[in-house]
């Protein structure tokens, strides 16, 4: 079975100031996929970023990167230069082994969520 | 290019009474699936369909089904509601092409209210 564990419940970050958000997970499968949503007071999950278990770079997307260690099953995002629209729950999720086009590929498990509020 | 769209955005149920949410992929999507967000479970996943034919589904009762057209929107039913049932449903789109970059792209949600 597939875990996410986000430990931090809430942050309150300055902005302007770079933040982490953690999140670990377990598998079993040797192949997975790790995303990050933002999911704001109205409600839509809006993707983030993604990481491939056998990607060799950590991935980047304009403010977000994502911190990748394999061998700690470890997915930490980063936010550079926090702003005031970035105030918002945001989830850590994992897909399995199965790469699409098999059937029964597109299973996300999310973790709890970590409410992040900026500060201005 | 329009986003994922959910109808209707909010509802308004009493507990065993059946409701209908509907859900338009974005264009060219074939793969669409179904969570349920609330606050003491977070997000689960309820099912997945492609090509009219549900692939994968999660660990919800009988009361919960779905079913997917051929223009690949999709809807999903929950019959004799319960209280429990009050949640966030959201729904998400993909391509369906291949490789594990396969991203969900998720619309605004229905939120139900059961009384």
């Amino acid at each position: 079975a597939q875990k996410i564990t986000q430990t931090q419940p809430g942050m309150f970050v300055q902005e302007k100031e770079a933040v982490t958000l953690d999140c670990t997970y377990d598998t079993s499968d040797q192949s997975y996929g790790l995303f990050w949503y933002k999911q704001p007071s109205s409600g839509e999950m809006i993707f983030l970023i993604y990481q491939g278990s056998y990607d060799e770079q950590n991935a980047t997307e304009g403010r977000y990167s994502l911190n990748f260690q394999k061998a700690r099953k470890s997915a930490n995002l980063v936010i550079s230069a926090s702003q005031l629209g970035d105030s918002a729950m945001y989830f850590c999720a994992m897909r399995g082994g199965r790469s699409v086009p098999i059937q029964g590929a597109q299973k996300l498990v999310f973790g709890q969520g970590t409410r992040l509020t900026i500060n201005p | 290019k329009a986003g994922v769209t959910q109808t209707p955005r909010y509802l308004i149920k009493t507990r065993g009474q059946q409701v209908t949410l509907s859900c338009s992929p974005i264009s060219g999507h074939r793969s669409v699936s179904w969570y349920q967000q609330t606050p003491g479970q977070g997000l689960q996943f309820l099912f997945e369909y492609f090509s009219e034919t549900q692939r994968n589904k999660g660990n919800f009762p009988g009361r919960f089904s779905g079913r997917q057209f051929s223009n690949s929107r999709s809807e999903m039913n929950v019959s004799t509601l319960e209280l429990g049932d009050s949640a966030l449903y959201l729904c998400a789109s993909s391509p369906w092409t291949s490789g594990s970059k396969e991203t969900q792209y998720f619309g605004p949600g229905t939120r139900l209210l059961v009384l």
